[in-house]
Parts: C-alpha cells; structure tokens; sequence
C-alpha cells in the first residue's frame, strides 16, 4: 500500500549508542520531515528536507543528524543518544510547500 | 516555542453532543491546518483553511479562522465515539517559506456513549 512507514515501531537502546530511525514513503512527495512529541510539547521539527540532497534544522536539531539521498527515504540518526531523546518520533511528508503533512505511525523510543 | 494554543486541553462530552475547541497562534500566518491523533497513532490531516477564508466545512468539521483575533475554532457536530482522540492546530507562518508547521500541544477529546 502506498503510505508512509516508519521502523522500528518501538527501539529500546542506552545511553552513548547511535541509532538510526527509518522512514519511507511511497508517494514521491518532496518534503520530509521527523517530529518528536512530547508530553507538554506537542510536535516539535527537528528537521526537514525539501528534496534530496536538501535538508534544514528545525526548532530542536540538536544531537541529531538527517540526510536524503533518495525522495522516498529520510532517515533520522541519534549519534549518542541522551535520556532527554527519550520520546515519540514522528516523519511526515508533503507534496510541497503549504500543502497537508501525512504521517507516519511513530517510532517510541526509549533510551536507557 | 508554540504557535498555537488549544484551548481547552481535555474535553468530554456525551455522543450526538457538539465538541468545539479553539487554537490562538501569534504571528501572521499563511495558513491553519487541524489534525487529529488517535491513540498510538501518527496525525491524520482534517482540514486546512487559507488566512483569506473565514470558514470552511468538511463533513461534520466546521473550522472558522479570525485572523484579527489570531484565533481558529474547530466544531464537530454530533460526535460519535469514533471522534475520541487528540486535536492539533498547526499553523503555516507567513514568510515562513511554507513548508513548515508549528503545531500546538493539543485538545483532548473523549466522546462517551
């Protein structure tokens, strides 16, 4: 089916590892972005990209890293992943500038 | 930072009743998205209304924007069970380039049978 997908749903790791969140959509939309929701937060972008090979901070960059080779995949990379990165991240996309986000169903992660 | 405020944060009403919860933001935008977030899943998008529109209907959304007032509401008549989940602003800043979203933290909503 065409859509959005996120992997893993659910990742447990420590504190100091690197991981790297997956996300990838179908409809060669060229604009992704990765949110982290949080209790209190709401959705706040960490980073988007508007084309591969194109990508830009948000408002909570950070200690994470993005990069977009292909449309259909933008992965999110924790270098050294932090308690405070404990949270619910969420990639959207669009199929350009003011047009509605479509999201994906999440990836909780929890750091130890 | 937030740019858009719902208000209020938790709502609970009977089926059939009307739920309508509002969203203040700041700066002048281009554009007001509402979604809505079911438990443990991604946001679903409902509705987008233009800073030139003053309201707009979809189904059973009504969704009114104020720009004077900096003030969005969203109406869901006769609400079923079906309707309980989480409801976001998000708003399109102006000059913003638009192809960010600043989202709210939220609107609650628990419809009873």
């Amino acid at each position: 089916d065409a859509g959005i997908t996120q992997s893993p749903r659910y990742k447990i790791t420590e504190t100091g590892r690197q991981v790297t969140l997956m996300c990838h959509q179908t409809w060669s939309h060229s604009y992704m972005f990765w949110y982290r929701q949080d209790l209190g937060h709401g959705l706040r972008l960490i980073y988007y990209s508007a084309a591969a090979d194109i990508t830009d901070k948000g408002e909570v960059p950070d200690g994470y890293v993005v990069s977009r080779s292909k449309t259909e995949n933008f992965p999110l990379t924790l270098e050294s992943a932090t308690r405070s990165q404990t949270s619910v991240y969420f990639c959207a996309s669009s199929g350009g500038a003011r047009q509605p986000q479509h999201f994906g169903d999440g990836t909780r992660l929890s750091i130890l | 930072s937030q740019q858009g405020e719902e208000d209020p944060q938790a709502l609970s009403i009977q089926e059939g009743e009307n739920a309508t919860m509002n969203c203040s933001y700041k700066t002048s935008i281009n554009n007001l998205q509402w979604y809505r977030q079911n438990s443990g899943r991604g946001l679903v998008h409902l509705i987008l209304i233009r800073s030139n529109e003053r309201e707009k209907h979809s189904g059973r959304l009504r969704v009114t924007l104020d720009t004077s007032k900096k003030s969005s509401s969203l109406l869901i008549t006769a609400s079923r069970a079906a309707d309980t989940a989480s409801y976001f602003c998000a708003t399109d800043t102006a000059g913003g380039g638009g192809n960010k979203l600043t989202f709210g933290t939220g609107t609650q909503l628990k419809v009873e049978l």
